[in-house]
């Protein structure tokens, strides 16, 4: 079976300051991961996906991501926080089956940036 | 270009009963899926929809059903509601061009709470 995990409930980090959320994977065969956020009350909205080439991948609102095959992980960067970055942040992996373009994601990650 | 509409954007309804949740897809995309968001979790696949035929499921009971229309529109009902059934629900489509990537565009949701 294919799944995600998110280890960290939450992250807090100070305003300026680098971002890491982490996600590592377990699937068969090549995955396709992407990272989505989640703002209060609101849907997911899609930050970046990684399919193939580039290990790092760049995204919406300065975020990035650095697929590691060996690790099978890919964590979410950013260089410097902004405090409008604190949300929800989910990790996903596409299953490829019979259930067409179904996502599985991680339990989601909160991202705390304090002024 | 108008983006994932959902209705209601809250309900409550009691045991037993059933719901009915719409969506409307963004222009040009003609895949819709379903997904159960509980409360501090992250969200779980229900169903995909393509050309009006239900085309992947993930683990939820039959009670749990859909339709598409020839507009590419969306339903989703659910039968006999259970109080587990609390949980926001969002509708995702997906255009042709990125159908292969598995890329969502997702609504705000739809709030069920069952009483």
């Amino acid at each position: 079976a294919q799944s995600v995990a998110q280890p960290e409930d939450q992250v807090n980090v100070a305003e300026g300051n680098p971002l890491t959320v982490k996600c590592t994977y377990s699937v068969s065969g090549n995955p396709y991961l992407f990272w989505y956020v989640q703002y209060p009350n609101r849907g997911l909205q899609f930050l970046l996906k990684y399919i193939t080439g580039d290990n790092l991948v760049k995204g919406s609102y300065g975020f990035e991501a650095e697929f590691n095959k060996s690790q099978t992980s890919f964590h979410l960067k950013k260089p410097s926080a902004l405090v409008s970055d604190s949300a929800l942040y989910f990790c996903a992996v596409r299953v490829f089956d019979n259930a067409g373009n179904m996502l599985t994601f991680g339990g989601g990650t909160r991202l705390m940036v304090k002024p | 270009e108008t983006g994932v509409t959902q209705s209601p954007t809250h309900l409550i309804k009691t045991r037993g009963q059933q719901v009915t949740l719409r969506c409307s897809s963004q222009s040009g995309h003609n895949t819709v899926s379903w997904y159960q968001q509980a409360l501090g979790q992250g969200p779980q696949f229900i169903f995909q929809y393509y050309r009006e035929e239900e085309n992947g499921r993930g683990n939820f009971p039959p009670r749990f059903s859909g339709l598409q229309f020839p507009n590419y529109s969306s339903e989703l009902n659910v039968n006999a509601l259970e109080l587990d059934d609390s949980a926001l629900y969002l509708c995702a489509s997906s255009s042709p061009r990125l159908a292969g990537t598995g890329e969502l565009f997702f609504g705000e949701g739809s709030r069920l709470t069952v009483l």
